[in-house]
């Protein structure tokens, strides 16, 4: 069953600005990650933030959790071509199995040079 | 540098057949886990292995079944392949326990088309 919800489903931007890519959750959870993939291929993992946790930052990267609204962001500052793939946020559900991470259906990022 | 491979990246298949995909990690997790994804579907799990020769039911167990005979081996198996199994398949692990934060090192994927 898909819980998070990215939005936008798909951003353009132009080389050097920032992107910003949100996803919300129905249910209480333990921690939320997101991940990176490219074309046609595996995921990577980028970033985790716990429930306890309101902000997170990894290089260009910066995510944010807000859990009275169940929702995160994640921020690309001054992004690159490099940047160009999709992006999906996964939660672990509070008292579930962290193993059975819930997954968004993704938003694609486009870097224009 | 750790990894996940995956055998084969692509694979054409005819209904029927029995298909076999194989993934190895090299980093000592006790977790793997088959996904498969699928366009406006997003990710969905099929199974998951916490143990060797442990496993579990995902979201989707259905017409697949798994082997984890080693640590470092978790092989999908789809013993009659379908036309709506054609799909980009991912294996992954992770260390830590049902408790623990889960973060997935994934393999490259294999792209299965049954015809």
């Amino acid at each position: 069953s898909q819980q998070g919800e990215e939005d936008p489903q798909a951003l353009s931007i132009q080389e050097g600005e920032n992107a910003t890519m949100n996803c919300s959750y129905k249910t209480s959870i333990n921690n939320l990650q997101w991940y990176r993939q490219n074309s046609g291929r595996g995921l990577v993992h980028l970033i985790l933030i716990r429930s306890n946790e309101r902000e997170k930052h990894s290089g260009r990267l910066r995510v944010t959790l807000d859990t009275s609204k169940k929702s995160s962001s994640l921020l690309i500052t001054a992004s690159r071509a490099a940047d160009t793939a999709s992006y999906f946020c996964a939660t672990a559900t509070l008292g579930g199995n962290n193993r059975k991470l819930i997954w968004g259906l993704g938003t694609s990022l486009a870097v224009n040079p | 540098d750790v990894k996940v491979t995956q055998s084969s990246r692509y694979l054409v298949k005819r209904t029927g057949e029995k298909v076999f995909l194989e993934c190895v990690q090299d980093m000592d997790h006790e977790n793997m886990f088959w996904y498969r994804q699928d366009p406006g579907l997003g990710l969905r799990l099929i199974y998951f292995s916490y143990d060797v020769k442990m496993k579990e039911k995902g979201d989707i167990p259905e017409g697949y079944s798994v082997s984890r005979e080693k640590k470092e081996r978790f092989s999908l198996i789809l013993e009659s392949a379908s036309t709506n199994q054609t799909s980009m398949y991912l294996c992954a692990s992770a260390s830590g326990g049902s408790s623990g934060a889960n973060v997935l090192t994934f393999g490259a994927g294999s792209r299965l088309t049954v015809l």
